[in-house]
């Protein structure tokens, strides 16, 4: 499974866009990028995945350039309840086996600011 | 759908002492898998259930344990428990059905505390 880079930490105001990168150089052709985010005292929670260009959901984008050695978590206007670790997940993706491990390493532990 | 529920919330044990700890995947789903979370070493894999077969195994010794049941109900188990097991337990469970988007559903986890 291929390690991820994140930073340790983040702050922003609320009402910014967070920008969130992960590096992961060695990612294999058939790997998948994940983002999970984790309130205290909670399980994580699936954000985005996605494999190569751009993905878009009602929560985040995932922007991933052609190399795939990087990928950008974007969280568009943040509120202070978006304070939260965000985990970058790098592994294969095997439909129908169950046979997925996560990988998490340290997150990004991001402050919303008032 | 209910989500995925984890039993006890709370534990307290002394060391030498053992544990289990239950987890109810999401109704449909066949793969329960298991993390320890602890401020050192952030969330590591413990192991993954599907179909009542073990399929991976994180790097944990053997007083770590489980098994899933038939219903996909999961348990882990630590014997001779030490200090360092403080940590809180999640169980996430997945759905394996083709076309479904590939996330684990997470539980509110246990809180074990070893005295």
């Amino acid at each position: 499974l291929a390690k991820t880079t994140q930073p340790i930490s983040m702050d922003s105001y609320e009402g910014q866009e967070v920008n969130i990168t992960c590096s992961h150089n060695n990612i294999a052709t058939n790997d998948y990028i994940t983002w999970y985010q984790q309130f205290p005292s909670q399980g994580p929670r699936f954000i985005i995945q996605g494999y190569k260009t751009k993905v878009t959901n009602e929560v985040a984008s995932l922007f991933i350039p052609a190399d795939r050695k990087s990928s950008t978590l974007s969280l568009p206007r943040v509120s202070l309840s978006d304070t939260a670790v965000y985990y970058c997940l790098v592994g294969p993706v095997e439909r129908n086996s169950g046979n997925t491990p996560l990988v998490f390493g340290k997150g990004t532990r991001l402050s919303v600011i008032a | 759908k209910a989500g995925v529920t984890q039993t006890p919330r709370y534990l307290i044990k002394t060391r030498g002492q053992q544990v289990t700890l239950s987890c109810s995947p999401i109704s449909g789903h066949r793969s329960v898998s298991w993390y320890q979370q602890t401020p050192g070493q952030g969330l590591q894999f413990l192991f993954e259930y599907f179909s009542e077969t073990q399929r991976n195994k994180g790097n944990f010794p053997g007083r770590f344990s489980g098994r899933q049941f038939s219903n996909s109900r999961s348990e882990m188990n630590v014997s001779t428990l030490e200090l360092g097991d403080s940590a809180l337990y999640l169980c996430a469970s997945k759905s394996t059905s083709a076309g479904t988007k590939e996330e684990q559903f997470f539980g509110p986890g246990t809180r074990l505390t070893v005295l």
